[in-house]
């Protein structure tokens, strides 16, 4: 079974600074990635996804994520971050031709933003 | 535009008592989801669903259970509420097409239950 890990509960960076959140993952082959946010009181929505191709995905928000096989990592980055970018963000991996849409979700990372 | 919408948005009751989240989106998806979350959990899958009449049993299945009885509506009931199951719910669809498991999950905006 596929599992997450988000290494850091809670990361603080000042507003102009560059972020990266680290998401670890453990599947036998070439998952599914996912980096969606969680503003205070709402759902969830995806920031960026990664399948197949090209390693360096680009989301939106100024988002982008590489997925690095040899690391079983999938690290989320923004070189400029904005007040607005406070939040929780959950890695999710899924599997490939099984468990159509079925992800499993990290514990999330916190992200508090100094202006 | 299509959404997902979950009914309450806050709900508290009493331990014991039989509670409904309701859930409905327009997206057409064919696959729905609930989750739980708790700090320190994240995001924990109680049930899910492919289609009309299908549902599974997630890692935190114990005293919930959901009904499929069209594509646009996935109850999730607490048969007996315990406090244990205070927590903020969530529900979610995806589309099934295309590179299977590829496609992302659409959440609603979540309903916090509290029980007494």
């Amino acid at each position: 079974a596929q599992s997450v890990t988000q290494p850091d509960i809670h990361i603080t960076v000042s507003e102009g600074a560059s972020l990266e959140l680290r998401c670890n993952y453990s599947y036998g082959a070439t998952p599914y990635l996912f980096w969606y946010v969680q503003s205070p009181g709402q759902g969830l929505q995806l920031l960026l996804k990664y399948f197949s191709g090209d390693t360096l995905v680009q989301g939106i928000k100024g988002f982008e994520a590489e997925f690095k096989r040899s690391q079983s990592s999938f690290n989320l980055r923004k070189p400029s971050v904005h007040w607005s970018d406070a939040a929780e963000y959950f890695c999710a991996v899924g599997a490939p031709n099984t468990n159509a849409g079925k992800s499993t979700f990290g514990d999330g990372t916190t992200l508090t933003v100094k202006p | 535009d299509a959404e997902i919408t979950q009914s309450p948005r806050h709900k508290i009751t009493e331990t014991g008592r039989q509670v409904t989240l309701a859930c409905h989106q327009t997206w057409n998806h064919n696959n729905m989801f609930w989750y739980r979350q708790d700090l320190g959990h994240g995001l924990r899958l109680i049930h899910y669903s492919y289609g009309v009449h299908d549902t599974n049993k997630g890692e935190v299945s114990d005293g919930y259970s959901v009904s499929r009885s069209n594509t646009e509506d996935l109850p999730l009931t607490l048969e007996s509420a315990a406090s244990s199951q205070t927590s903020v719910y969530f529900c979610a669809s995806s589309d099934p097409g295309g590179l299977a498991g590829s496609n992302e999950q659409f959440f609603g905006p979540g309903t916090r239950l509290t029980v007494l």
